[in-house]
């Protein structure tokens, strides 16, 4: 069982598209985290979310807490963009952080 | 201000034998959380400590353990290693909780043979 699902699982658009990667979760959380990670592992914290919507550059990310739900946007993609996202969530109780099985993104120039 | 670091960025160990791994948080951070990353499993979550104390815990067994130093500096203790313990292994600090945004260091990679 997954406590964290993100979709899709691989993803490959043209320079300049509009990107949307989904995270749903079933359990109550504190905070949603969406991560980046390059090849080679480094990781970095793009945001940290528990409720509305967050915008950084041309990344947006949005989460629904009544539906369990979070996007991430990446818009005017860019070859750069091309990495891992990872969605993260921490349990309201606290004491335990699950992560989702990443979304592959390509982006092609 | 310098960023985490691990150290060492790679080790190769032997079945049986132990490792200690090491982090060094961004200076006034003083949570560590460490994660395992493996192709199979993807992230976990292993442990957070702060100001000495481990808070949580994810579902390990007790092979893995940690401790925090009063100038926040952490290590990761895996003994008696075994082959699926080959991984990535990632501390991040933040400045009060793991609720807090994470900073990651670039990761111990971890062959066991």
């Amino acid at each position: 069982k997954n406590e964290v699902e993100q979709s899709p699982q691989n993803l490959t658009a043209q320079e300049g598209e509009f990107i949307t990667i989904n995270c749903s979760y079933s359990v109550g959380i504190s905070a949603l985290h969406w991560l980046q990670q390059h090849p080679g592992g480094g990781i970095v914290s793009l945001f940290m979310l528990s409720s509305g919507k967050k915008k950084h550059g041309r990344l947006i990310a949005t989460i629904n807490i009544q539906e369990k739900h979070s996007s991430l946007h990446i818009t005017a993609s860019h070859p750069r963009d091309s990495a891992v996202y990872i969605c993260a969530v921490q349990l309201n109780t606290g004491n335990q952080f699950y992560f989702g099985t990443g979304t592959s993104l390509t982006v092609i120039p | 201000k310098a960023g985490v670091t691990q150290t060492p960025r790679y080790l190769i160990k032997t079945r049986g034998q132990q490792v200690t791994l090491s982090c060094s948080p961004i200076s006034g951070h003083r949570s560590v959380s460490w994660y395992q990353q493996t192709p199979g499993q993807g992230l976990q979550f292993l442990f957070e400590y702060f100001s000495e104390t481990q808070r949580n815990k994810g579902n390990f067994p007790g092979r893995f353990s940690g401790r925090q130093f009063s100038n926040s500096r952490s290590e990761m203790n895996v003994s008696t290693l075994e082959l699926g313990d080959s991984a990535l292994y990632l501390c991040a600090s933040s400045f009060q909780a793991f609720s807090y945004e994470q900073y990651f260091g670039p990761g111990t990679r971890l062959t066991v043979t």
